[in-house]
């Protein structure tokens, strides 16, 4: 599965949109971009996922370059509750063989919400 | 009517002793997954089972095995457990092989 690169950490305010850029340079033409996020002391959570068209739901937005190599998480109106580690995730989907299912998690970005 | 469920919620234990974690899903899916979770936060897969067939064993210990004994549970046991093995464990599922994983809360183990 292709790496990616994410900043260590950002902030923002509340009520503020959160964007939330994700570099995968190496995406072949069958990986998606998963997007999950772990609040502190809980399980992480999926949020949203695309292949190359911006993807939209009722917890945020993803926009992916034309060229698939970077995309941004957009959380429209950030919340306290949106504070929680985010993991920008490239992997194919329905895979078989060894990495059947698997999700490789980097380091994630440290969001925090600001009243 | 909790999801991805697990127990026990936290374990502290002593070096050497043999501990199980459990784990259930109510979604009916058919895939079900280990990962741990060590102090430096790294979140990383051990196991997958797909309708109870190891599908993914990444290079864990032989201390650690996996039992399922149907499609909606997947229990961890420990062998021998050691400090390095202190961390959380997350458990997970999903439709077959599918991109969208479903985990549980964790299980906080500290090994003294």
């Amino acid at each position: 599965d292709a790496k990616t690169t994410q900043p260590p950490s950002m902030d923002c305010a509340e009520g503020r949109a959160a964007n939330l850029p994700c570099n995968h340079s190496t995406i072949s033409g069958n990986e998606y971009v998963y997007w999950y996020r772990q609040i502190h002391s809980q399980g992480p959570q999926y949020i949203i996922h695309g292949l190359k068209n911006n993807e939209t739901n009722e917890m945020a937005s993803l926009i992916i370059t034309e060229d698939r190599k970077s995309s941004t998480l957009i959380l429209p109106h950030a919340t306290l509750r949106d504070t929680a580690v985010y993991y920008c995730i490239v992997r194919v989907a329905r895979a078989g063989g060894t990495s059947y299912g698997k999700l490789t998690f980097g380091q994630g970005t440290i969001l925090t919400v600001h009243p | 009517d909790t999801a991805v469920s697990q127990t026990p919620k936290y374990l502290v234990t002593q070096m050497g002793n043999d501990k199980s974690i459990k784990c259930e899903q109510n979604l009916g899916h058919d895939t079900m997954y280990w990962y741990k979770q060590d102090s430096k936060k790294f979140l990383k897969i051990m196991f997958s089972y797909n309708n109870k067939e190891l599908i993914i064993n990444e290079t864990v210990p032989n201390r650690f095995s996996p039992k399922s004994p149907d499609k909606a549970h997947l229990n961890l046991h420990i062998n021998s457990l050691e400090l390095g093995d202190s961390a959380v464990y997350f458990c997970a599922s999903s439709p077959r092989n599918q991109e969208t994983q479903y985990f549980g809360p964790g299980t906080r183990l500290l090994v003294l």
